[in-house]
C-alpha cells in the first residue's frame, strides 16, 4: 500500500510562477525523497531530506519536512515549461530502510 | 550513479501469455527492486531481488505470478505470468545509488499492454 498521499493530484500554473506540492505519510521515517517522472519515462531523483532536517534547497527546489505532522512540501520556484512532469514523494520506513514506498503523485503542468 | 537498461522497452502481449523483462545494471549492486506503475497511478513495489536468495515479495504479489531471477550482482529478470489486461502497466527496475543514502536509480521502464 502507498505510504504517502500527495496534494494536489494535479496542478496547472503559468510559467514563471512557483509550484508547491504537498506530501503526507503515515509511519516514522529515516528520510523522505522527491522524484520527477516525465511522461512515459523512468523516475529521476530530485532531492532527499533526512528526518532530522527541516529544510533543504537544491537550485530552484526547496523541500521542507515536518515530522510531527508527517508531512513534506516541494516548492519549485520560477517554473519553466520543462518542469512539466509528475512529482512523487517517497519514504522509507524506520523498520525497513531498504524499502522505498511512493506517494500518489502530483501532475504538474506549466502553461507557457 | 548507476545506469540501468531494461528490455523490452515496450511490448504488446496476448492474454494468457507470459513475458520476461530484463534489467541490467552497469555496476554490482546488492539489492534490485521491481516496481509496477499502472496507468495514471503511482509506483507500487512488487519485490526486492537479492543475489543468491529468493526474492522478497510485497503484499499482493506472489512468486507464481511474478517470478524473479537474480543470477548475479548486475542482472535480474521479472516475469509476468499468465497475463490479463489488468497487468497492463509500466514495470520499473531500480537500484540504490552507490552512496546507500536511499536514493534510487531507475531504468526507463518496460511498458506492457495486454490485449
Amino acid at each position: 500500500s502507498q505510504q504517502g498521499e500527495e496534494d494536489p493530484q494535479a496542478l496547472s500554473i503559468q510559467e514563471g510562477e512557483n509550484a508547491t506540492m504537498n506530501c503526507s505519510y503515515k509511519t516514522s521515517i529515516n528520510n523522505l525523497q522527491w522524484y520527477r517522472q516525465n511522461s512515459g519515462r523512468g523516475l529521476v531523483h530530485l532531492i532527499l531530506i533526512r528526518s532530522n532536517e527541516r529544510e533543504k534547497h537544491s537550485g530552484r527546489l526547496r523541500v521542507t519536512l515536518d515530522t510531527s505532522k508527517k508531512s513534506s512540501s516541494l516548492l519549485i520556484t520560477a517554473s519553466r515549461a520543462a518542469d512539466t512532469a509528475s512529482y512523487f514523494c517517497a519514504t522509507d520506513a524506520e523498520s525497513s530502510a531498504s524499502k522505498i514506498i511512493f506517494g500518489s503523485g502530483t501532475r504538474l503542468s506549466i502553461r507557457p | 550513479s548507476a545506469v540501468i537498461s531494461q528490455k523490452p522497452s515496450r511490448d504488446i502481449c496476448q492474454r494468457g501469455t507470459s513475458l520476461t523483462i530484463q534489467c541490467q545494471v552497469d555496476s554490482q549492486v546488492t539489492m534490485m527492486f521491481w516496481y509496477r506503475q499502472q496507468p495514471g497511478q503511482s509506483l507500487t513495489l512488487i519485490a526486492t531481488a537479492n543475489q543468491g536468495s529468493e526474492a522478497t515479495y510485497e503484499s499482493g504479489f506472489v512468486i507464481d505470478k511474478f517470478p524473479i531471477s537474480r543470477p548475479n550482482l548486475t542482472f535480474s529478470t521479472l516475469t509476468v505470468s499468465n497475463m490479463s489486461p489488468e497487468d497492463s502497466s509500466i514495470y520499473l527496475c531500480s537500484v540504490f545509488s552507490g552512496s546507500f543514502t536511499g536514493e534510487l536509480f531507475f531504468g526507463e521502464g518496460s511498458r506492457l499492454t495486454v490485449l
